[in-house]
Parts: C-alpha cells; sequence; structure tokens
C-alpha cells in the first residue's frame, strides 16, 4: 500500500506571503506508461467537504485561482501558494490515486501568521 | 450540474449498523466509477471504499474490510454504504464522491463532492 505523508503538519504564513506544502509518497505514483503523477491536492475548511484543488500533481481544477500550483513527481510532491489571501485558511490533503488503496495524507492545517 | 446528497447518518449504539445513501444526479450515474470517504473529529480524510461504474467492481480500505460494504442501484441513481459492527472510531463525517472523468473505473481523483452526513456511534 502506498503511504502518503504531508509536512508540516501545520503552518502559519503572513498575508501576501508564499505557503509550501510537500507530500512524500512511499512509493512512485508516476505511471511510466503515460508519464502521468496519479497525484491531487485538496483544500478544506470547517463544515465544508473537501475542494479539489490540483490533479496529475500539476493541473489546476478548473475555478481554482492561479495562486495555487502543483508540481513534482514520482514520490515528491508540493502544492506552493504564491501569496496567501484570507480565504485560503483551511486544511490542506495529498491524495495518491495510483492504485486501490487510495490514500490522503494526514493534512496540513494552513494559518494566518 | 452534478449533485451528491447524502443521507442515513445518525446515532448509533457500539456493535450497530446503519446503511448510508448518496443521491446522484446531473450525470450519467450507471457509468461513473463513485467513492465513500470520511473525515472523523480530530483526523484527516480516509478513503473507504470504492465501486466501479458498470462492472460494480468494489475496493475497502483495510480499515474497514468486512464490516463495510459499498454498493450501487443503477436504476436510482444511489450510492450505498452498509456499515456493521460499528465502534466508536466509526464516528465521522461520512462523504460520496466522484472522480472527475466519467467512466467504468478512472483515475480516481475527486471532483465532485457530496456535503457529508454525520455518524456518531454511541458506547
Amino acid at each position: 500500500d502506498i503511504v502518503m505523508t504531508q509536512s508540516p503538519d501545520s503552518l502559519a504564513v503572513s498575508l501576501g506571503e508564499r505557503a509550501t506544502i510537500n507530500c512524500k509518497s512511499s512509493q512512485s505514483v508516476l505511471y511510466s506508461s503515460n508519464n502521468k503523477n496519479y497525484l491531487a491536492w485538496y483544500q478544506q475548511k470547517p463544515g465544508q467537504p473537501p475542494k479539489l484543488l490540483i490533479y496529475w500533481a500539476s493541473t489546476r481544477e478548473s475555478g481554482v485561482p492561479d495562486r495555487f500550483s502543483g508540481s513534482g513527481s514520482g514520490t515528491d510532491f508540493t502544492l506552493t501558494i504564491s501569496s496567501l489571501q484570507a480565504e485560503d485558511v483551511a486544511v490542506y490533503y495529498c491524495q495518491h490515486y495510483h492504485s486501490t488503496p487510495i490514500a490522503f495524507g494526514q493534512g496540513t492545517r494552513l494559518e494566518i501568521k | 450540474e452534478v449533485q451528491l446528497v447524502e443521507s442515513g447518518g445518525g446515532l448509533v449504539q457500539f456493535g450497530g449498523s446503519l446503511r448510508l445513501s448518496c443521491a446522484a444526479s446531473g450525470f450519467t450515474f450507471s457509468t461513473s466509477a463513485m467513492n465513500w470517504v470520511r473525515l472523523a473529529p480530530g483526523k484527516g480524510l480516509e478513503w473507504l471504499s470504492a465501486i466501479s461504474g458498470i462492472r460494480g467492481t468494489t475496493y475497502h480500505a483495510d480499515s474497514v474490510k468486512g464490516r463495510f460494504t459499498i454498493s450501487r442501484d443503477n436504476s436510482k441513481n444511489t450510492l450505498y454504504l452498509q456499515m456493521n459492527s460499528l465502534t466508536a472510531e466509526d464516528t465521522a463525517v461520512y462523504y460520496c464522491a466522484k472522480p472527475g472523468p466519467d467512466g467504468d473505473w478512472g483515475p480516481q481523483y475527486f471532483q465532485h463532492w457530496g456535503q457529508g452526513t454525520l455518524v456518531t456511534v454511541s458506547s
């Protein structure tokens, strides 16, 4: 089974500054047959369902602000928020969908400093 | 517009059973894989189960294998999760989720989510 580990567990960033969240998988989530990384990122705010931000490690979901970007390949991935806004306060999760069982990272809580 | 509406949550005693439903609309339900994911208090998202579209092949996390069963009724556009032998660790908000691409079994990143239904297991 592929285990997803995020770092840090929590993060405080000043408004307008960059926020970076890391995600590491215990095995590669890159399929060589199509050269795609089976990795997604979600944002979850209290009392709301998760919201898909990024899939295929770097493809932004429609409607997601371009301050959100995803990068990485194989086992190491990063979600970057280029200029933190107040509405970005949330918990962020990575998820692999390379194989079953599908798994999420433990989450990273992002707050305003 | 894709809509997913969960129901069936509530308070249940330790060792009891519950069946959750997820009513789907706005897409061709019968040809889309579907999933259940939960969020327990103070914990992170946990993938539980998936079922493929037409073939109905099922997948379960080890934590619920043998206790939870995912199923679907394509004639009613409804997804189910039968939960047995419930413990306090099953207390959570349960979400149904639809992957982005349609198809019997495509990449399972979750583009659409329901609002969730709360299950509370009391001892």
